[in-house]
């Protein structure tokens, strides 16, 4: 079992449309959680970094850790074109200090 | 403010061969990681540079190795490539001082032939 799980995808949604991406994780020392962008052949960009639970919110970004449930979300409202990209989550025990673990990414097409 | 670079952009090998890949930190960073990205997979950590030594590796074999120089750039070396070392090679920086993340370069694609 991987120590983070994230769905694929592809998720493919209208223009305008809220979207929701997902990652759960097992292991319990993770503190610091983000999310990363990537477009097609490029370095992950990033997009959300937040510490323990609670919510962070950033222009149309929204991202939410819930430790108890291992459980991390990211919210994209009014969804654009060029929102298309894989997005990824990643944890750390001790922010750049340590090693980042990723989810696998899922996938988001916004049809235009 | 330059961020994160890497070079080259691309390199295709063949099996056995060694490469060598370069990375320069965004300004004001110490600490250089690098990280395995698999077609369709998130990137897997290889290992971190801080005060040029090696501080945390992941699950690799020896035939990955590193440097970090007194300026802060590093590099990764692979040996003996074999053909599921094709990949994107991504290096990430950040600064020992704070609690900030790591920032990525754009990557390094490299294909074993």
């Amino acid at each position: 079992q991987k120590e983070v799980e994230q769905d694929p995808g592809p998720l493919s949604v209208p223009e305008g449309a809220i979207v929701s991406l997902n990652c759960t994780y097992s292991n319990s020392a993770f503190q610091y959680f983000m999310w990363y962008r990537q477009y097609s052949r490029k370095g992950p960009e990033l997009l959300m970094y937040t510490y323990s639970s609670g919510n962070k919110e950033d222009g149309r970004f929204t991202a939410q850790v819930d430790k108890s449930s291992k459980y991390i979300s990211l919210f994209i409202r009014d969804s654009q074109p060029s929102d298309s990209a894989t997005y990824l989550c990643a944890m750390s025990a001790d922010t750049g200090r340590r090693a980042l673990t990723f989810g696998s990414g899922t996938r988001l097409q916004v049809q235009p | 403010d330059a961020g994160v670079t890497q070079s080259p952009t691309h390199l295709i090998k063949t099996r056995g061969q060694q490469v060598t890949l370069r990375c320069s930190p965004k300004s004001g960073h110490d600490t250089v990681s690098w990280y395995q990205q698999a077609l369709g997979q998130g990137p897997q950590f290889i290992f971190q540079y801080y005060e040029e030594e090696e501080r945390q590796r992941g699950n690799f074999p020896d035939r990955f190795s590193g440097h970090q120089f007194p300026n802060y750039s590093s590099e990764l070396n692979v040996n003996a490539l074999l053909l599921g070392d094709s990949a994107l090679y991504l290096c990430a920086s950040s600064f020992s001082g704070t609690r900030e993340t790591q920032y990525f370069g754009p990557g390094t694609r490299l294909l074993v032939l």
